[in-house]
């Protein structure tokens, strides 16, 4: 059961630098989640995704790009890096609103990244 | 809008004792309410989640919430806390509103430590 997977799960870049992290879910939930996290900010939501073809700013969206271009895939684009992007993000998928939905995201293990 | 607040960055127990970690929300209307925890280097788990009926709300790993609407509370407890239990707890409550229903907002955690 992979559930979700992020890949990679390191990296570091130097400022001005583009790079794109990749989420996949293999439990067809319609809903997908990208958060970043901070130490004493908790998880805040950069974008999010409610079904395949559609995006959605969520809390901190600057900065990034995001593309659901297939239900199972939501892919976090970083244009031009800066060292305030430092940060682990976290991919998180859920049902949609249908039966099955009972609020619970499924998390991945996290992508590091740093940013010089 | 809805919010919460998790009283106490850190937490530190010792082995045996009670565990007890706060969790207020702000809500207009019934709540969702999660807790999640995440140990180091790893992405987060589900705990417990209150959506309807019973109030008192039990978890994995022997916790406990119980959800107290007068007090727009969800507080986690465990009678006896295990070396094991040292890690980062997040409170979440479900957006219900608008586009963005399903969205979860986080707190911004509460670090438990457990001492021998």
């Amino acid at each position: 059961n992979a559930g979700v997977t992020q890949t990679p799960k390191f990296r570091v870049l130097k400022t001005g630098q583009s790079m794109t992290l990749l989420c996949a879910q293999d439990m067809n939930h319609e809903y997908m989640y990208w958060y970043r996290q901070d130490p004493g900010m908790g998880l805040r939501l950069i974008h999010y995704s409610v079904g395949e073809g559609t995006t959605a700013k969520g809390e901190v969206p600057d900065g990034y790009n995001v593309s659901r271009l297939k239900k199972q895939n939501f892919l976090l684009g970083l244009e031009s890096a800066a060292p305030s992007q430092t940060s682990v993000y976290f991919c998180a998928s859920s049902y949609g609103n249908r039966g099955k939905n009972t609020g619970e995201l499924f998390f991945g293990e996290g992508s590091r990244l740093t940013v010089l | 809008a809805q919010s919460v607040t998790q009283l106490g960055s850190h937490v530190s127990v010792s082995e045996g004792a009670l565990v007890l970690l706060r969790c207020n929300y702000s809500s207009s209307v019934p709540p969702y309410l999660f807790w999640y925890v995440q140990y180091p280097n790893q992405g987060l788990q589900l705990l417990l989640k209150y959506t309807t009926g019973a109030t008192l709300v039990k978890g994995i790993n022997g916790f406990e919430a119980d959800f107290k609407k007068s007090e727009t509370s969800f507080h986690l407890t465990k009678p006896s806390a295990h070396m094991s239990d040292a890690a980062e707890y997040f409170c979440a409550v479900r957006v219900n509103y608008g586009g963005s229903q399903g969205n979860l907002i986080f707190g911004k955690g509460t670090k438990l430590s457990v001492k021998p």
